[in-house]
């Protein structure tokens, strides 16, 4: 079956560290991969997607490429800031009608 | 656009009793989902409409949950005999067809069985 696999968090950084969170998926096919983002108190909200091999996602400083050779999805932002504080998700649609999510990556970025 | 809305927002029942949560999608999204979200996890799909339609429920769903989706707008999900463990968020979104599965998510409803 589909599954998505992130590291464990939670990750606690200093404002302007880079950032690197992990995610590797198993999948039949091409699947479309995303990044989730859920801030204190609020819900979900999409942060970028890639939907073929070797697409790169980029939201607001935040970049990931779709590895296929490594089933790999990694989340990358070069300066963290204390508002990027918040749990991340990394998730994977084969086709879109059923979506899986990874268990989330809580981040603390400290001033 | 005013966004998914979800109601109520937070429901307290005791075991045994059935409880309805609605969900208002974006109104020209056709695609529709639930997801149930426990505390420390990710969210697990429940079920999903393209319009009317359910066309993918999940095979950890129980018997005591069903969904609907009568006119392809709002959606309903109901419980029936809750269980203490059935406590969770229970996360609607909704999506275009055009959009690239892009799923916009509700606030969600928090469901406590005591």
């Amino acid at each position: 079956g589909n599954s998505v696999t992130q590291m464990e968090g939670p990750v606690t950084l200093s404002e302007e560290a880079f950032l690197t969170i992990n995610c590797t998926y198993t999948a039949t096919g091409y699947p479309s991969l995303f990044w989730y983002v859920q801030y204190p108190g609020e819900g979900l909200q999409l942060l970028l997607k890639a939907t073929k091999a070797d697409d790169k996602g980029s939201n607001k400083g935040f970049e990931a490429t779709y590895r296929k050779e490594t089933t790999s999805f990694h989340l990358e932002k070069g300066s963290v800031q204390v508002s990027d504080s918040a749990v991340y998700f990394c998730a994977l649609t084969p086709y879109g009608q059923n979506f899986v999510f990874g268990p989330g990556t809580r981040l603390s970025v400290l001033p | 656009d005013t966004g998914v809305s979800q109601n109520p927002r937070h429901k307290i029942t005791k075991r045994g009793q059935n409880v309805t949560f609605r969900c208002d999608p974006i109104s020209e999204h056709n695609r529709l989902y639930w997801y149930r979200q426990t505390l420390g996890q990710g969210p697990e799909f429940l079920t999903y409409f393209q319009n009317e339609a359910q066309l993918e429920k999940s095979r950890l769903l129980s018997d005591r949950f069903s969904a609907e989706r009568p006119k392809g707008s709002f959606s309903t999900l109901e419980i029936q005999r809750t269980e203490q463990g059935d406590s969770a968020m229970y996360l609607c979104a909704s999506s275009s067809q055009t959009g690239v599965y892009e799923q916009y998510f509700g606030p969600g409803t928090r469901l406590t069985v005591t």
